[in-house]
């Protein structure tokens, strides 16, 4: 069955970089593009981009732009989210996502991965 | 970007029915049928209900459904159920290959 599963939470101080994994099973990892959706405590979700885990062709929100990076292993069928200067602002669960076809539409979600920012 | 405009609330009593909106521009729920809604509980991750407007993945009760009028979405929940309160979320792709979400709606079941 297909499977996204997110590395564990962390705790980063003001001005660190976090990297964030999702490992993927159960289907090709290269036939579906990616996405990171953030969710800071009680808010609304965020698109921050995707990643086309083929060729590895990216694209970012403009709020993320310049301090986001998402890249993949296909090796591993893993992609990897890092955000780097970091704020208390930052704290948030990060979810990769698998979308369909070229529908936009998110079908499977990894389970999570809670950052926190604090000194 | 701005987010989608979607209500803060809504509720409805079990069997009723109840639509939520989510208001774009014709930069994006106007110019593209990919919008999709998602349904989200508690600490859990979103899961997604509609898509492409209308689409709903199998295993998606048929409760569910969705329209579109202008720039504005909408998802319609027939024959309420208290397992439908939750947050639910649009969202929609837009110019320059973004995607965008609505601020998202909690539903109550009263």
């Amino acid at each position: 069955q297909v499977q996204l599963v997110q590395s564990g939470a962390e705790v980063k101080e003001p001005g660190a970089s976090v990297k964030v994994s999702c490992k993927a099973s159960g289907y090709t990892f290269t036939n579906y593009v990616l996405h990171w959706v953030r969710q800071a405590p009680g808010q609304r979700l965020e698109w921050m981009g995707w990643l086309n885990t083929d060729n590895g062709n990216t694209k970012y929100s403009q709020k993320f732009q310049g301090r986001v990076t998402m890249t993949r292993d296909t090796s591993a069928s893993t992609a990897y989210m890092e955000l780097s200067s970091l704020r208390s602002e930052d704290t948030a669960v990060f979810y990769c996502a698998r979308e369909v076809g070229a529908t936009l539409a998110f079908d499977y979600w990894g389970q999570g991965t809670l950052v926190t920012v604090s000194s | 970007q701005s987010a989608l405009t979607q209500p803060a609330s809504v509720s409805g009593s079990p069997g009723q029915s109840i639509t939520i909106s989510c208001t774009g521009t014709s930069s994006d729920v106007g110019s593209y049928n990919l919008v999709s809604w998602y349904q989200q509980h508690p600490g859990k991750a979103p899961k997604l209900m509609i898509y492409e407007v209308t689409k709903r993945p199998s295993g998606v009760s048929n409760r569910f459904s969705g329209s579109k009028s202008g720039n504005t979405a909408s998802l319609t929940i027939s024959g309420l159920q208290a397992e439908d309160e939750a947050d639910y979320y649009c969202y929609s792709y837009a110019l320059s290959s973004t995607v965008l979400f609505g601020g998202g709606t909690k539903l109550t079941v009263l």
